[in-house]
């Protein structure tokens, strides 16, 4: 089992539509949690960090489930620059490597 | 602000051949990190650094594959011999090593490397 597994996609969006996709992690040590976005053929780019209350950035909202062990993301109000894929990011501990997952491809269409 | 710097962007050549892939990590910035992306296999990181201390090195694939940091602003990873399932997508990566939490780490453009 992968460390970090998400659905690949794609998750298809009408333009203005809200969309969530959920990453569950595998080792209940983890302790810090990201979400990086990636356009085709660029490098990975911070979208947000992850708090264990939650968090909002603008349209971008993520959520930590520690119990369950997954984070997600809830995108309001998609816009076509949405259109890329997310990777859940998570850590073990403080000064660690952090461990990517495969990624969750959004397209937005008008 | 300049941000992660890698060179070369692209880089083509035949298997058997030595590459050599650059990357000079944020000013201040005390951890770096390289990763390879392809289709398959995600995006893996191959190994990292504190303080120019390599730190774990265990997704290096081989012994083919080789990284310094000879100082605190550049980098280098090493493929010797190249080998076609070489070819990839290489990243640089840097960050701020936290003590209570971890930073995140910013990118460089990649090298995008094909091994004929």
């Amino acid at each position: 089992r992968k460390e970090v597994e998400q659905d690949p996609g794609p998750f298809n969006v009408p333009e203005g539509a809200t969309v969530a996709f959920n990453c569950t992690y595998s080792n209940s040590a983890s302790q810090s949690f990201f979400w990086y976005r990636q356009d085709c053929r660029k490098e990975p780019k911070l979208l947000m960090s992850v708090y264990s209350s939650g968090n909002e950035d603008g349209r971008f909202t993520a959520q930590l489930n520690r119990a369950s062990q997954y984070i997600s993301l809830l995108i309001r109000d998609s816009k076509l620059s949405d259109s890329a894929t997310y990777l859940c990011v998570v850590s073990r501990a403080a000064g660690n490597k952090l461990t990517f997952g495969g990624g969750t491809r959004v397209l937005v269409k008008p | 602000d300049a941000g992660v710097i890698q060179s070369p962007r692209h880089e083509v050549t035949e298997m058997g051949q030595e590459v050599t892939l650059r990357c000079k990590p944020i000013s201040g910035h005390n951890s770096l990190f390289w990763y390879r992306q392809t289709m398959m296999r995600g995006l893996e990181l191959l190994i990292y650094f504190n303080n120019n201390v390599p730190i774990d090195d265990s997704g290096m694939p081989e012994d083919r594959f080789s990284a310094k940091m000879p100082n605190a602003s550049f980098s280098t990873l090493k493929i010797q011999p190249s080998e076609p399932r070489d070819s990839a997508v290489y990243f640089c990566a840097s960050s701020l090593r936290g003590h209570s939490s971890n930073q995140p780490q910013h990118f460089g453009d990649g090298t995008r490397l094909s091994i004929l």
